[in-house]
């Protein structure tokens, strides 16, 4: 099983709305990401999470919450959202540090999140 | 700052020949590039991968070739398929790291 799965597929929310997307993964990976990737543009990372505690906050404004229960699942959580945050959200998981192998990240099929 | 750079967004190919999708990056620290195809409405597919330690790695109708010297790769399709249709993004990472740097990607048709 090489899936990622991310919901909802798409979602569409005010400025004023508390909303989550979820990521789940298990194919055994302890490292999880979040990715956003605006129209004809590459993804970004927004965090890295590693063994559960999160390892990489590319500056992201403190409205996105990332939060990671357990191992296999991955929260983003919005919160008082710009319209300049509609996006494409990408979950991604692999391998965590000291990998065995040569590892790649394999990602879900995003949120298409719209702000209204 | 844009360390991982694809010069060319689109790309026609007719079916049946080769394409070749060019990517150059900045960082002489990256050493482990990747390359994954992306369909719309979908997250990025992994394709292959290169190790610095290499400067060809083949999977299939897939090769990748890396020239450190000139901090250049470029994934080489043959043959194309309508199927490969899609954008490629090249990626690089520190291979301690887990961030994972893309490009700006290529938009590849293939046609009949």
């Amino acid at each position: 099983d090489t899936e990622v799965t991310q919901t909802p597929k798409h979602l569409v929310m005010g400025m004023t709305n508390k909303k989550s997307l979820k990521c789940e993964q298990h194919m055994g990976h302890r490292a999880m990401y979040w990715y956003k990737q605006k129209a004809k543009k590459p993804p970004e990372l927004m965090f890295v999470y590693s063994y559960e505690k999160l390892s990489i906050n590319e500056s992201v404004p403190s409205r996105f919450s990332p939060e990671c229960p357990n191992s296999s699942l991955l929260n983003l959580h919005l919160h008082a959202l710009q319209p300049e945050d509609s996006a494409l959200y990408l979950c991604a998981s692999s391998h965590a540090f000291p990998w065995g192998r040569q590892d790649e990240q394999y990602f879900g099929p995003g949120t298409r999140l719209t702000v209204t | 700052d844009q360390q991982v750079k694809q010069n060319s967004p689109s790309l026609s190919v007719q079916e049946g020949r080769i394409s070749i999708l060019n990517c150059d990056y900045t960082n002489s620290m990256f050493d482990y590039f990747l390359w994954y195809k992306k369909y719309p409405a979908e997250g990025p597919t992994f394709l292959i991968s290169i190790s610095s330690i290499k400067d060809k790695n083949e999977d299939g109708r897939f090769t990748v070739f890396l020239n450190k010297s000139a901090k250049h790769l470029s994934l080489h399709i043959v043959p194309s398929q309508p199927g490969d249709s899609a954008v490629y993004f090249c990626a690089a990472r520190i291979r301690t790291a887990s961030k994972l740097t893309f490009g700006t990607g290529t938009r590849l048709q293939v046609t009949l």
